[in-house]
């Protein structure tokens, strides 16, 4: 069982609001991950962080920002909530230099009135 | 960049029987393509994995081939079973990138 949390599950939100996804590793991986995903299935990568204070856009452009303050931590911040935003986004971690397995949370699906 | 296809996007088979699931991709470097399983209401979770040193890789009902020349990669599900249903993903990265590219899944469906 992977050791990486993400709250809120679920989240249902109007316009305009500042929302914060909460993103926490026990695992002590210093590479993690935000995947967006969308109805279709595909996953698309947003951001990404080697360590601590680095922070990396990912393929697809995203409106969120992340931080990177601890090893363990990996917030995602929405400043202003649109319906566009509407989907599932997943978090996750991995060890080591090189590819190697993913770690993944169980989602938090976020939905914009 | 890499980019990686994936066929079908859907597949019912009957319970028993056999599933593949096929990917291709585009830069020669990559040499890591693990395959992810997904459940309802859970976030994916490795089921198996292959090294482009190894061109076959089993794991009870699980295999998974490897065509580097042909660039194209498949995932064997063998005797299936309904807990087989899910969303499966498959991935390529280059020990450099540090990143995984998906395909754009295959839902699975075994049917009793």
């Amino acid at each position: 069982e992977a050791d990486i949390y993400q709250t809120p599950r679920y989240l249902v939100i109007g316009t305009g609001k500042k929302i914060t996804l909460e993103c926490s590793q026990t695992m002590g991986h210093d590479k993690m991950y935000w995947y967006q995903q969308d109805p279709g299935m595909e996953l698309h990568l947003i951001h990404y962080s080697y360590g601590v204070n680095s922070t990396e856009k990912g393929d697809l452009s995203s409106e969120s920002t992340v931080s990177r303050i601890r090893t363990e931590h990996f917030p995602l911040t929405l400043e202003s909530a649109r319906p566009s935003h509407t989907s599932q986004y997943l978090c996750a971690s991995s060890e080591g230099a090189g590819a190697g397995e993913l770690f993944f949370g169980e989602g938090s699906r976020l939905t914009v009135l | 960049g890499e980019n990686v296809e994936q066929h079908p996007s859907t597949l019912s088979v009957q319970e028993g029987d056999s599933a593949v699931i096929k990917c291709t991709y585009s830069d020669s470097a990559s040499n890591y393509f693990p395959w992810y399983k997904q459940e309802l209401g859970k976030g994916p979770q490795l089921i198996i994995d292959i090294r482009s040193n190894v061109g076959e890789k089993k794991d009870q009902r699980i295999a998974v081939t490897l065509n580097k020349t042909a660039k194209h990669f498949s995932l064997h599900i063998t005797e299936t079973q309904p807990e087989d249903s899910a969303v499966y993903f498959c991935a390529a990265s280059d020990q450099g990138a540090q990143k995984l590219v998906f395909g754009q899944g295959t839902r699975l469906t075994i049917n009793p």
